[in-house]
């Protein structure tokens, strides 16, 4: 596609619930980041693929988050038994490798 | 909807040269505004960040911004670069409802 696409914008939902958040890459883009955008903060990593491997998923915050990416495009980001401070904005960013990124605009996900 | 101008695309610059990298955003409203930087094959570090008080804020590496907010302006300088500062320079803005929007990048390429 002609930029990164998040889906879906605006995501409300209860305490307890599962939350699926997905991102659409550029297509030809190997590399895929998720990023967390909490109310006046900066920007948190969460993980980072390269392919559909994740070399690094340092930024994880709990086991509750998960994420995977299948063909080497489309990822997926989940949260189960979502709580109160999983509220923030889910950024998805994708690149070539080592090249320059390009930012989906964003999920924000409000936990009621 | 907000949306932020990085007017220069790539700069090339001599080492010890001065650097100032412009960043104007679209929003009436009360903002957060960032500047993050990425190193060839990394994501995202940050390197400052306005969020209220003195308008001239330092950040790491010898980097600094000034937030105007009559220009709607949030420049990045910095005195004398280094080759190590060779980079993607990304501006970003947070809205006060968490809305994030950055900006499309200048790449700074610093000459030995």
């Amino acid at each position: 596609g002609a930029g990164v696409s998040q889906s879906p914008s605006n995501k409300v939902t209860e305490k307890g619930k599962d939350v699926e958040l997905r991102c659409d890459p550029i297509s030809g883009h190997t590399a895929l980041y998720w990023y967390r955008q909490s109310l006046g903060q900066g920007l948190e990593f969460l993980i980072y693929f390269q392919g559909n491997s994740a070399p690094d998923k340092s930024g994880l915050p709990s086991d509750r988050f998960s994420a995977e990416r299948t063909g080497g495009s489309v990822s997926t980001l989940t949260i189960q038994r979502t709580q109160q401070e999983d509220s923030a904005v889910y950024l998805c960013a994708s690149s070539l490798q080592g090249e320059k990124l390009f930012f989906g605009s964003g999920t924000q996900l409000s936990v009621l | 909807a907000q949306s932020v101008s990085q007017h220069n695309h790539h700069v090339i610059l001599s080492e010890a040269a001065s650097l100032e990298l412009g960043c104007n955003y679209s929003y009436g409203g009360t903002v957060n505004l960032f500047w993050y930087v990425q190193y060839p094959g990394q994501h995202l570090q940050l390197l400052l960040k306005y969020f209220s008080g003195d308008p001239l804020v330092k950040g790491i590496k010898g980097f600094e911004a000034e937030f105007i907010k009559s220009k709607f302006s949030f420049n990045l300088r910095k005195p004398s670069v280094q080759w190590s500062d060779t980079a993607e320079y990304f501006c970003a803005v947070v809205s006060n409802n968490n809305d994030m929007r950055f900006g499309a990048g200048t790449r700074l390429t610093v000459k030995p």
